[in-house]
């Protein structure tokens, strides 16, 4: 059972521009939504998170939009760079005290075209 | 400030043989995790330790994995008669609880190749 959804896939993007990566969520009882960047052969960075209290949270070029009433976020990344080229990964974590794993989408692999 | 570190990065084995990872956390974290990744996929959560107390086993984690935490700070994670399903990325993170977002830092990972 496939707890959060991402899409696309994959995703090309002209350097310069806005990249989009959606994911959607069926738990309501997560209350916790990370950003993690993969590159190849590397374990996931933590890029950026945002709780369900705020719907939007921005870090630098990085922003997470939250929708709670359609349990939906997504990542904006602004002024896409070649060094933004990597795997993306949405993650969801329940407020259940003593639930502490994390659950991934299935991953978005972006290339930015210089 | 170090970060995760796994050991080793890589394991070539044979089907059938045992084979150990470890984990150093980053200093002072007393929350460890460990997750399996494979090819394309996010990782998925296996197991995680609240100082050296197992709080949390996914049912991915069959009788052949065991993950200790015997003093509170490093990990290991055992895999008995490895199978070829068992290849995968083998991911470590920690936390550090009651911080206001728990935020989990991950290791390089170890990556197995079951032959």
């Amino acid at each position: 059972q496939q707890q959060v959804k991402q899409s696309p896939q994959s995703l090309i993007v002209q350097k310069g521009g806005i990249s989009i990566i959606n994911c959607a969520y069926e738990n309501t009882a997560f209350d916790y939504f990370p950003w993690y960047q993969q590159f190849p052969g590397k374990g996931p960075a933590l890029l950026i998170a945002i709780r369900p209290d705020v719907s939007e949270k921005k870090e630098g070029r990085f922003t997470i939009s939250f929708n709670k009433s359609a349990k939906q976020f997504s990542l904006h990344i602004m002024d896409s760079q070649p060094g933004d080229s990597a795997t993306y990964f949405c993650a969801a974590k329940s407020a259940i005290q003593g639930a502490q794993k994390l659950v991934f989408g299935q991953g978005t692999r972006l290339t930015i075209n210089p | 400030d170090t970060g995760v570190s796994q050991d080793p990065r890589h394991k070539i084995t044979k089907r059938g043989q045992n084979v150990t990872f470890r984990c150093d956390p980053i200093s002072e974290h007393n929350r460890l995790y460990w997750y399996r990744q494979t090819l394309g996929q996010g990782p998925e959560f296996l197991t995680y330790f609240q100082n050296e107390a197992q709080l949390e086993k996914s049912r991915l984690l069959s009788d052949r994995f065991s993950a200790e935490r015997p003093k509170g700070s490093f990990s290991t994670l055992e895999i008995q008669r490895t199978e070829q399903g068992d290849s995968a990325m083998y991911l470590c993170a920690s936390s550090l609880a009651l911080t206001p977002l728990n935020e989990q830092f991950f290791g390089p990972g170890t990556r197995l190749t079951v032959l």
